[in-house]
């Protein structure tokens, strides 16, 4: 089982509708969550982090903790072409690791006018 | 406030070569990390300096990556010799105090590097 894991993509959703992305981490002890975006040739952009059980809003952006089931998700409501891009889910695991982040693989949105 | 930097941002070499990366981190952060992005995945811890000294180098190729972190503040990562699989982008990190909540890891630009 990879550790941190994204639902498969890619994700193609219309201008203006939400945008859900999933991710699910394997190590119980992990206390940081993150939501990166990285445009092509670019490099990872952070967008959202969240650290407790429950949602936590930033403009359009939603994330989504739910540490009992180990998962994690990002919504994008009123998704815009400019939100086309690779979106990672990273995980801060505790312990020995402390600040180790692990990424997903990505999941690439694409928003079509 | 000045972000990371890294160069070269393209290189390309024969395997077998050898190629160093510079990094220059955000003035103040005393963590910088190094991530391999391998097309299609996402980025893969290298090592972690927390100053000059290495916090996590478990996923380093050590008989061809080495990498320094001199004073605390630029660091090196050094492959040699190359081989066809280090072709990727090398990117490197920094962040305040050494990530946890509310710890933020900046990206710099990376370096994508081609080994033929």
């Amino acid at each position: 089982q990879k550790e941190v894991e994204q639902n498969s993509g890619p994700l193609s959703v219309p201008e203006g509708a939400i945008a859900s992305l999933n991710c699910t981490y394997s190590d119980r002890g992990s206390q940081s969550f993150f939501w990166y975006r990285q445009y092509s040739g670019k490099s990872p952009e952070l967008i959202m982090s969240i650290y407790s059980n429950g949602d936590k809003e930033d403009g359009r952006f939603t994330a989504q903790l739910n540490k009992a089931s180990q998962y994690v998700s990002l919504l994008i409501r009123d998704s815009q072409p400019s939100d086309s891009a690779t979106y990672l889910c990273a995980v801060n695991q505790g312990g020995t690791s402390y600040g180790k982040l692990t990424f997903g693989q990505g999941t690439i949105l694409t928003v079509h006018p | 406030e000045a972000g990371v930097a890294q160069s070269p941002r393209y290189k390309i070499i024969e395997k077998r070569q050898s190629v160093a990366f510079w990094c220059n981190p955000i003035s103040g952060h005393a963590t910088l990390y190094w991530y391999q992005q391998i097309l299609g995945q996402g980025p893969k811890l290298l090592i972690q300096f927390q100053n000059n000294g290495v916090v996590d180098d478990s996923q380093l190729p050590k008989d061809r990556f080495s990498a320094e972190r001199l004073k605390g503040v630029d660091s090196t990562l050094k492959i040699q010799p190359a081989k066809l699989e280090d072709s990727a982008v090398y990117l490197c990190a920094s962040s305040q105090r050494g990530a946890g909540p509310g710890d933020t890891q900046y990206f710099g630009p990376g370096t994508r590097l081609t080994v033929l």
